[in-house]
């Protein structure tokens, strides 16, 4: 079974600060990582993602994650914080060895940046 | 690319009624749509997966009969809500993922329609 854990359901951060919402993984082959994003009553908007390679992966909108095996964590982060950043992120994970097994999601995390 | 549109945003309809949505990929083919249900706050629960020209496959606690999927083309899957009551309420959001690889598209990446707000009075 695979599951994913955002153990923040707020982060509060001032414009200009960095940002970091944190999320933890389980799964029993590798992991195919995600970080979706989604603004009031829309849809999600893919961000970024993780297959293999360079543990740090640059994403859409400046964002960031880096992944950490040993942590089992692909926490996403931003330098600098912008208010129109303030959006619910969502955490999300594929078991590679499942094949195209279905996406797991964490909670949610929602992220108000401040002026 | 990558586009998934949904239709329509929002609808209100009276205990009782169907309401169909359509949920389609725009510049690519997908052989495999996902239909979610969303309640307020709350992350995204998968009710069923589907793949072209085949039945749906639903998770647990789904009733297949209420929620009707029908993915006819690769562009196009619709969810039919029968029969449809005030706990019927909520944010359906598709998905779509594309198959085979090349232009630019990454087929381990869902894409997401910009969902619709159902309101069963």
């Amino acid at each position: 079974a695979q599951s994913v854990a955002q153990p923040e359901d707020q982060v509060n951060v001032a414009e200009g600060n960095p940002l970091t919402v944190k999320c933890t993984y389980s799964v029993s082959g590798n992991p195919y990582l995600f970080w979706y994003v989604q603004y009031p009553n829309r849809g999600l908007q893919f961000l970024l993602k993780y297959i293999t390679g360079d543990n740090l992966v640059k994403g859409s909108y400046g964002f960031e994650a880096e992944f950490n095996k040993s942590q089992t964590s692909f926490h996403l982060k931003k330098p600098s914080a912008l208010v129109s950043d303030s959006a619910l992120y969502f955490c999300a994970v594929r078991d590679m060895q499942a094949g195209y097994s279905t996406l797991t999601f964490g909670k949610g995390t929602m992220l108000l940046v401040s002026p | 690319g990558a586009v998934v549109s949904q239709h329509p945003s929002r609808v209100i309809c009276k205990s009782g009624t169907s309401v169909k949505i359509e949920c389609r990929s725009l510049d690519f083919q997908a052989t495999t749509m996902f239909w979610y249900r969303q309640f307020p706050k709350q992350s995204l629960m998968l009710m069923a997966t589907s793949n072209e020209g085949s039945k749906a496959t639903y998770e647990q606690g789904v009733e297949k009969d209420k929620f009707l999927i029908n993915h006819a083309s690769l562009t196009l899957s619709t969810l039919t809500v029968t029969s449809a009551h005030p706990e019927d309420s909520s944010f359906y959001i598709c998905s779509a993922r594309w198959g085979t690889s090349g232009g630019g598209l990454r087929t381990d990446t869902q894409y997401f329609g910009p969902g619709t707000r159902l309101t069963v009075l």
